[in-house]
């Protein structure tokens, strides 16, 4: 079993939809990170989280220490969001930035 | 300048070629990392330079060499490389401590042939 499990692997859907991804993991971590990789590599980061909740214009990222779980939410999808969402935690505290990635969601959001 | 750039965009080369990817960004930050990313899966940490020193390696075998010059320099040299080494290279930076975000290149795609 994968110490960052998402869920769903694949979320294909239309244009305006509010979409959720989500993410487990089963370690204790002292941070969340939500990543977004585009076709071609690039990758941007959009969330660190170790409580609560982020909003970012039309992104929203919640976080459940307790239950282990982390959701991404996406309001009035565009099909510019289509791309590879990825999950990652940070285990302890030292120095730099150790992750481990979960296998991420393809999203494809159709005009 | 949030930018962390890395070259070359593409690279190909054979098993006995000697290369080097570069990476560099300008914003502070002493923490840089090389990610290796095989199509369709999550990137995997090679390694981690903190204050321009090698703080971790993930059992990286020593056909791929790591070097920090400075604080807004990262290298990695490349010999004698396997087909199986062929993936995208992901350069990333942050700060050493308290880290908000990482900030990643575009990466160097790199076919070994």
């Amino acid at each position: 079993k994968n110490e960052v499990e998402q869920s769903p692997q694949n979320l294909t859907a239309q244009e305006g939809e509010f979409i959720t991804i989500n993410c487990s993991y089963s370690v204790g971590i002292s941070a969340l990170h939500w990543l977004q990789q585009h076709p071609g590599g690039g990758i941007v980061s959009l969330f660190m989280l170790s409580s609560g909740k982020k909003k970012h214009g039309r992104l929203i990222a919640t976080i459940n220490i307790q239950e282990k779980h982390s959701s991404l939410h996406i309001t009035a999808s565009h099909p510019r969001d289509s791309a590879v969402y990825i999950c990652a935690v940070k285990v302890g505290e030292t120095s730099g930035s150790r992750l481990t990635f979960g296998e991420g969601t393809q999203l494809t959001v159709n005009p | 300048d949030t930018e962390v750039t890395q070259t070359p965009k593409h690279l190909v080369m054979g098993m006995t070629n000697k290369k080097s990817l570069k990476c560099e960004q300008h914003m502070g930050h002493r923490a840089m990392y090389w990610y290796k990313q095989k199509a369709k899966k999550p990137p995997e940490l090679m390694f981690v330079y903190s204050y321009e020193k090698l703080s971790i390696n993930e059992s990286v075998p020593s056909r791929f060499s790591p070097e920090c010059p400075n604080s807004s320099l990262l290298n990695l040299h490349l010999h004698a490389l396997q087909p199986e080494d062929s993936a995208l290279y992901l350069c990333a930076s942050s700060q050493v401590q308290r880290v908000e975000k990482l900030f990643f290149g575009s990466g160097t795609q790199l076919s070994v042939l």
